[in-house]
Formats: C-alpha cells, structure tokens, sequence
C-alpha cells in the first residue's frame, strides 16, 4: 500500500539556516503529494504541494520538488525563523480520485534566536 | 481561517466509555473526513462522508463509527473505549468528494483512563 517516510525529529536549527527536511514515499503510478504544518494547539494547515514528476510546491518560503526518480519530495527553506517552529507532516494522496492522505510521522522543528 | 470547528477541544472518559466528537464544516464542503492522530504520529484515515454517506474507511473496528448530516456537519462515535483511543482527532471539510483541497479543524482531544 501507500506509504511516506519522513526523517525523525526532532530538528534543532538556529534562525536564518537552512532547513531540510526529508521524505520519501512509497506508491503506485503518480500520487499527488503534500507538505502540512501543525502549530502548536492548533490542526493541520496545507502548507504546498504538487501533484505531477518535476512540479515544486512553494509557500512561504518553503519548496519541495516532486522527484519520481528518487520517489522524494524533500522540504526546504533557505533561511528559518523562529515563527517556523511546528510539526511537518509529509502526505501523499494515491491516483484514485477518491482516496485518502497517507502522513508521514512528522518532523518537529525547533528555530531558536 | 479554516472554518472547520470541532467539540469539545478536550475530553477525557474511562474505558469501555463511549464518546461522541463533533465537527462543523467549512460552508458549503459536502465532504468530511476524520483523523485520528496518536502522540508522536501522522494522522490516520478513520472515515469520510459525502453527502451523508460513508464513502472510504481506513483500517479502524466497527466501534468507531460515524454520521454526515443535511447541512454537512458530522459526528464521531467510538463505542467501548480502549487506552489506546486517546489521541488528537481530527476533522477535515473538503469542497469536492476526491479531497484535492482539505481544511482541517483544531481537533479535539480524547484521553482514555
């Protein structure tokens, strides 16, 4: 079945450095794929996506580019702040219309001033 | 702003309990799916609703079982309560039934004494 793997946290990062996060995934075909943010207290926020091989998502800063070859879809950002700190959930959604997100396990992001 | 509301934020039951959760969806979404997300984890499909019938069902017993009303909103129902059901439970409206856009609500957290 579908499955992503997303690298563990949590992650520790000093403002202004540069942020990867990484994510791979497991599926048949192309699936649509996603990258959500939880703030504290708060539910999951579609931060980008990208729904086809070489597309990348961005907002906010943040990037990630659908590899098929490599079947990644790593997240970046050139220069953290500290209003970054979150859980990143890694997601995709299988070709069939009708199917549900699969998540990774999340990466929690410490940015520290 | 999502607009995707859930109650209660926090709930806590004894075992063999059951409990019901609440989402109301963002207006005019005819589509709703429900989370459930244990510490540490990504969340995983329960269910999901279109127009008031059940439409995908994750990997999750009969005793989680669930309701879509005429104006969309819906409930959560988990009979016979174990430890292992406490976790965050979340709550997503979609527009259209292949999810291509969910808006998630804050969740409500359920502990099982």
């Amino acid at each position: 079945g579908n499955s992503v793997t997303q690298m563990e946290g949590p992650v520790t990062l000093s403002e202004e450095a540069f942020l990867t996060i990484n994510c791979t995934y497991t599926a048949t075909g192309y699936p649509s794929l996603f990258w959500y943010v939880q703030y504290p207290g708060e539910g999951l926020q579609l931060l980008l996506k990208a729904t086809k091989a070489d597309d990348k998502g961005s907002n906010k800063g943040f990037e990630a580019t659908y590899r098929k070859e490599t079947t990644s879809f790593h997240l970046e950002k050139g220069s953290v702040q500290v209003s970054d700190s979150a859980v990143y959930f890694c997601a995709l959604r299988g070709v069939s219309g009708n199917t549900p997100l699969v998540f990774g396990k999340g990466t929690r992001l410490s940015v520290i001033a | 702003e999502t607009g995707v509301t859930q109650s209660p934020t926090h709930l806590i039951k004894t075992r063999g309990q059951q409990v019901t959760l609440r989402c109301s969806s963002q207006s005019g979404h005819n589509t709703v799916s429900w989370y459930q997300q244990a510490l540490g984890q990504g969340p995983q499909f329960i269910f999901q609703y279109y127009r008031e019938e059940e439409n995908g069902r994750g990997n999750f017993p009969p005793r989680f079982s669930g309701l879509q009303f005429p104006n969309y909103s819906s409930e959560l129902n988990v009979n016979a309560l174990e430890l292992d059901d406490s976790a965050l439970y979340l709550c997503a409206s979609s527009p259209t039934r292949n999810n291509e856009k969910l808006f998630f609500g804050s969740g409500t957290q359920l502990s099982v004494l």
